[in-house]
């Protein structure tokens, strides 16, 4: 059975300060996702990534993929309010189920 | 270019009663995947179908639970006879052909009575 850990579970920090999330595994995967899901909505896909190293920016988001494609990061740099939500992981193969990590919940205080 | 779309947002059912759940994947997209998320849990897969077939059930229970993807129309997961444990939300998503990456739905809560 895949497994997905993140770390921390919860993370409550000031505006401006940055913070990293951790996801990770066991298992090898062929591609991890993360995802950003608000309150009675469903997840939405900030990025994939599916090399092995591989590092992506989206804007002041920096997503990593562990050199062995066990593990990942998502960096964000000088947060604010606005990034406050739940934060998830998914890990997958090729046309596959993906295998979610629990999130990590995330709130920004002004 | 509109998203995946779910209905009902919100159902509330008795125990005992049906449920069907539907799911209109993007434009062009081929796969569906129904996933369940309960109170206090993660995200967990359920299914996965392609037009008229289901590919993977994996996370399915065994009874009561049921999905399809017909060749017209919105994909369904269907609940019979549901109990208390079935109230969740529960999330379709779709992607194209030849990707890893799955795009969801806002989801159906529902509620069982």
């Amino acid at each position: 059975t895949q497994l997905l850990e993140q770390s921390p579970q919860f993370l409550s920090i000031q505006e401006g300060e940055n913070l990293t999330v951790y996801c990770n595994s066991s298992s090898v995967f062929s591609s991890l996702q993360w995802y950003r899901q608000e309150p009675g909505e469903g997840p939405v896909l900030l990025v994939t990534v599916v090399t092995g190293g591989e590092v992506k920016k989206l804007k002041r988001l920096t997503f990593q993929f562990g050199d062995a494609r066990k593990d990942s990061s998502l960096h964000i740099t000088a947060a604010q309010p606005g990034d406050t939500g739940l934060y998830l992981c998914a890990g997958g193969r090729y046309g596959n189920k993906l295998v979610f990590g629990a999130g990590t919940i995330l709130r920004v205080k002004s | 270019n509109a998203g995946v779309m779910q209905n009902p947002r919100h159902l509330v059912r008795r125990r005992g009663q049906e449920a069907r759940l539907r799911c209109s994947p993007m434009k062009g997209h081929s796969h569906v995947y129904w996933y369940r998320q309960l109170p206090e849990e993660g995200l967990k897969f359920m299914v996965y179908l392609q037009k008229e077939n289901i590919i993977d059930e994996s996370g399915m229970p065994k009874e009561r639970f049921s999905a399809e993807f017909p060749k017209e129309g919105p994909s369904i997961l269907r609940i019979q006879q549901v109990v208390r444990g079935d109230s969740a939300a529960y999330f379709c998503a779709s992607s194209p052909l030849d990707s890893y990456e799955q795009y969801f739905g806002p989801g159906t809560r529902l509620t069982v009575t």
